[in-house]
């Protein structure tokens, strides 16, 4: 039972550069999200996904797209990355039923040069 | 979601009692108060959540005052790996379909050996 898993770990682009930011669990959670923090900053929420099929905006989700691949997986995409773009990227999932609790993976460490 | 309020940072001797409060003023009666923490680097982790009675379990106390407006996690015997940054998150249960976390800025824990 690895959790949740996010790849790649580390990720240097360019300006403009496109990129997925894959994540999955296996936890049978319906529900998944993705976060990024900045340096001495919160978490903020890009994207949530409730359930498989459905996908919604979180906090700041402008620069981004998702998908839900299926039940397990939950992509990010940067289409045209920015140097602004430049966090840590976490993604999270939970089951829902109940005030349950949110399960992170290790992050990816983003920089847009 | 109701805001809450932490101090910036914290310091507690290695083995004695870290106490950290938070301050939830404006907790409405289907609000949930959750604390986790994020060790350096790493994806956030869950510690604990309570409604309205005080909580325990094997990494932590939450005591929740009587009116709701405040609560304090309970590290008992603080060790140097319990050093991370600790987010008091106040959530309303919604039936299991967005269960968004907003995370503020937490409190940093410093464990001195």
């Amino acid at each position: 039972n690895a959790g949740v898993t996010q790849t790649p770990k580390f990720q240097v682009l360019k300006t403009g550069q496109s990129m997925t930011l894959q994540c999955a669990q296996d936890m049978n959670h319906n529900s998944m999200y993705w976060y990024r923090q900045d340096p001495g900053m919160g978490l903020r929420l890009i994207y949530y996904s409730a359930s498989e099929g459905t996908t919604d905006k979180g906090e700041v989700p402008n620069g981004y797209n998702v998908s839900r691949l299926n039940k397990r997986e939950f992509s990010l995409r940067l289409e045209s990355a920015a140097p602004s773009q430049t966090s840590v990227y976490f993604c999270a999932s939970t089951s829902s039923g109940g005030p349950d609790t949110q399960y992170f993976g290790p992050g990816t460490r983003l920089t847009v040069l | 979601d109701a805001k809450t309020t932490q101090p910036t940072s914290m310091d507690c001797a290695e083995g004695r009692a870290a106490n950290l409060p938070c301050n939830h003023s404006t907790i409405s009666g289907n609000e949930y108060v959750y604390w986790y923490r994020q060790i350096h680097s790493q994806g956030p982790q869950y510690i604990i959540h309570g409604l309205k009675n005080n909580e325990t379990n094997e990494m932590a106390s939450l005591i929740i005052t009587e009116d709701r407006k405040s609560s304090t996690l309970i590290l008992p015997h603080a060790t140097l790996r319990d050093t991370a940054v600790y987010y008091c998150i106040v959530r309303a249960f919604y039936g299991g379909a967005t269960n968004k976390l907003i995370f503020g800025t937490g409190t940093l824990l410093a464990v001195q050996p």
